[in-house]
């Protein structure tokens, strides 16, 4: 069965320091998608990144970056030179090789940034 | 709006009624899901639409929970006999029916019980 494991239940850093939030994550496919999604103080969930199995290629996107490792079923976000309207709850998602079922969420990593 | 809708927004209502919560999904996604969040909590999946497939009701959490899709686009989760514990945010979100496709949420509906 697919699982999603985000070990940090919160964090807090400073801001202008950079964080990583860790995703581990269990499947038995060889084709499946990853997903982050963040949820400010609001409380919208809003899609920030996806990436299938079959590219590893590291991403960055202005101060966030991703680095993905099948070797270890690892799906991290980075984000460098933390900002206070960074301060949100981080979900990482798993969606295995079907039409939309078994997509599943792990349980989130609140992050704080103090100013 | 272009993006997925619900509503009531807020619903406060008193222990043993009945609720009917809104989704309107992005125009052209076929998948359609529900989810609830309790205060501080992560995501608990209740239910999945796809296009007329029967309905995948896996996460309900009790006979008091169902939901219907009509025509294949606005959806409405309905909760009889609300107890306290319902109290949460309930979200829906909606997809393509494609491989590997985001799922885009709502704002939700956060629902009280008094």
């Amino acid at each position: 069965a697919q699982k999603v494991t985000q070990a940090q239940t919160e964090i807090s850093v400073v801001e202008k320091e950079d964080v990583t939030l860790d995703c581990v994550y269990e499947t038995r496919d060889t084709t499946y998608y990853l997903f982050w999604y963040k949820q400010p103080p609001s409380g919208e969930l809003v899609f920030l990144i996806r990436r299938n199995s079959f590219d590893e290629q590291n991403e960055i996107s202005g101060r966030y970056s991703w680095n993905f490792q099948k070797s270890t079923s690892s799906f991290n976000f980075t984000i460098t030179a933390s900002q206070v309207v960074d301060s949100a709850v981080y979900f990482c998602a798993l969606s295995e090789n079907n039409y939309g079922q078994n997509f599943v969420f792990g349980p989130g990593t609140r992050l704080s940034v103090l100013p | 709006g272009a993006g997925v809708s619900q509503s009531p927004s807020n619903k406060v209502t008193e222990k043993g009624k009945d609720v009917e919560l809104r989704c309107d999904p992005i125009s052209g996604h076929t998948a359609l899901y529900w989810y609830r969040q309790s205060l501080g909590q992560g995501l608990e999946f209740l239910i999945y639409f796809q296009g007329n497939s029967a309905p995948d009701k896996s996460g309900l959490p009790s006979d008091r929970f169902s939901a219907e899709r009509t025509g294949g686009s606005v959806s409405t989760l309905t909760i009889q006999r609300t107890q306290q514990e319902d109290s949460a945010v309930y979200l829906c979100a909606s997809s393509l029916a494609l491989r590997g496709q985001p799922q885009h949420f709502g704002d939700g509906t956060r629902l009280s019980i008094l």
